[in-house]
């Protein structure tokens, strides 16, 4: 069965740390990862990855996929109490025309003045 | 705001009623997909819908529910004879294009519904 995994389930850290949220991964065949950001609302588009070894980056924040060891960290450096929301994880299997998302449980970030 | 809109925010509904939750992707997007968030659990996909075309209903129940993607107007995820059970945050979200691209799923606020 698909699945994906994320650790930690929660995280408290103070502003200017830097956190490391780790995604991993199962899957009968792998088209995509993609990372989105939870707060309260909509989930929030981050990032897509499709090719291992490749960082994307926005700001602060950066993604890498290890397609070989089945998963994904996305960093955020100097956070900010406007970081703190839930960080999904979610993996798009090739499967024909099928596009559904198999999610991970999220990991919990709270960042403290 | 050309984002994807959902209404209604909050939905509350008795036992046996029927629940109808809409979804207008953003603009250009002709892909629409539901998912359900239960509480303390993850995202959980139901179905995924072109315009006129049910493409995957894997996720969805047998019984009760059902969507469509008419050819004008919003997509609607339909709950008939709603249970306790159905108490959930319902998200929509959609994509410019389908499978074989690398264009993102943008999802809405979602639709909270609370079963009496």
């Amino acid at each position: 069965e698909d699945k994906v995994v994320q650790s930690p389930l929660s995280l408290v850290v103070h502003e200017g740390d830097t956190v490391t949220l780790n995604c991993s991964y199962e899957v009968t065949n792998f088209r995509s990862l993609l990372w989105y950001k939870q707060e309260k609302k909509a989930p929030t588009f981050l990032f897509m990855l499709t090719s291992s070894g490749i960082e994307k980056k926005s700001g602060r924040l950066s993604s890498i996929l290890d397609k070989k060891e089945l998963f994904s960290i996305l960093n955020i450096t100097a956070t900010q109490t406007g970081d703190s929301a839930v960080y999904l994880c979610a993996v798009e299997p090739n499967a024909g025309n099928n596009r559904k998302l198999i999610w991970g449980l999220g990991t919990s970030l709270a960042v403290n003045p | 705001n050309a984002g994807v809109m959902q209404n209604p925010r909050h939905l509350v509904r008795r036992r046996g009623q029927e629940a109808r939750l809409r979804c207008s992707p953003m603009k250009g997007h002709s892909h629409v997909y539901w998912y359900r968030q239960l509480p303390e659990e993850g995202l959980k996909f139901m179905v995924y819908l072109q315009k006129e075309n049910i493409i995957d209903e894997s996720g969805m129940p047998k019984e009760r529910f059902s969507a469509e993607f008419p050819k004008e107007g919003p997509s609607i995820l339909r709950i008939q004879q709603v249970v306790r059970g159905d108490s959930a945050a319902y998200f929509c979200a959609s994509s410019l294009s389908g499978a074989y691209s690398n264009q993102p799923q943008h999802f809405g606020d979602g639709t909270r519904l609370s079963i009496l």
